[in-house]
């Protein structure tokens, strides 16, 4: 079945930057997330790439997708403490499935 | 303004009760899922609806229950036979379209005492 997994902590520095990875299982999934959670809240879509694409940019963040080796990376520039949330990985099956989640990176932003 | 509502917030109940935990959308989306979220255990799917009067089991279907009578509303229902009701619950709706976003409630806390 589909699995999608990520570390689960990062620690970064205000100012540097993160570097958010992902592996996914589904070669056929067309899109790819990424998702913020803040606390005690839902989940928010951060971004997105299509699957024939390699890179996707957005102010700070940059999604880089590596199709052959199923990786999928979320880089946020100039980290603030604001950037400080559960960041969650998703790839989308196809047809009528469901999101398939990773279990999400907490990534603490240090003053 | 259009979005998921989800109630209550927080709720504390004792073992062996049932509770139903509610979503509503506004958003006039065809697709509706429950998810649980526990620490390090990311989002588990329990059941999801495509259309009213339908719905699929998920990942972790035992021991809830849920219905899709109108097309704005998904509840969830979490019976005694749950063996580890405490959670944080989210539900979540979209669209059929090839992106397929996910647009999320602010979750429900359902401690169990």
């Amino acid at each position: 079945g589909e699995d999608v997994e990520q570390s689960l902590f990062l620690s970064v520095r205000e100012g540097d930057s993160s570097v958010i990875n992902c592996t996914y299982t589904d070669s056929s999934s067309t899109y790819l997330y990424w998702y913020k959670q803040e606390p005690g809240a839902g989940l928010q879509l951060l971004t997105y790439i299509f699957s024939n694409m390699d890179m996707k940019q957005d102010q700070r963040l940059t999604v880089l997708l590596n199709k052959k080796d199923k990786h999928l990376s979320l880089r946020i520039a100039d980290t603030q403490t604001g950037d400080s949330a559960i960041y969650f990985c998703a790839e989308s099956p196809g047809g009528n499935t469901p999101l398939v989640f990773g279990k999400g990176t907490r990534l603490s932003v240090i003053a | 303004d259009g979005g998921i509502t989800q109630s209550p917030k927080y709720l504390f109940r004792k073992e062996g009760q049932n509770v139903t935990l509610s979503c509503e959308q506004n958003l006039n989306h065809d697709a509706m899922y429950w998810y649980r979220q526990d620490p390090g255990q990311g989002l588990r799917l329990i059941y999801y609806s495509q259309i009213v009067n339908d719905f699929q089991k998920g990942d972790i279907a035992e021991g809830y229950s849920v219905s899709r009578e109108k097309k704005e509303s998904f509840p969830l229902t979490v019976t005694s036979a749950q063996k580890n009701p405490t959670a944080f619950y989210l539900c979540a709706s979209s669209i059929e379209t090839p992106l397929g976003e996910l647009f999320f409630g602010e979750g429900s806390r359902l401690t169990v005492l």
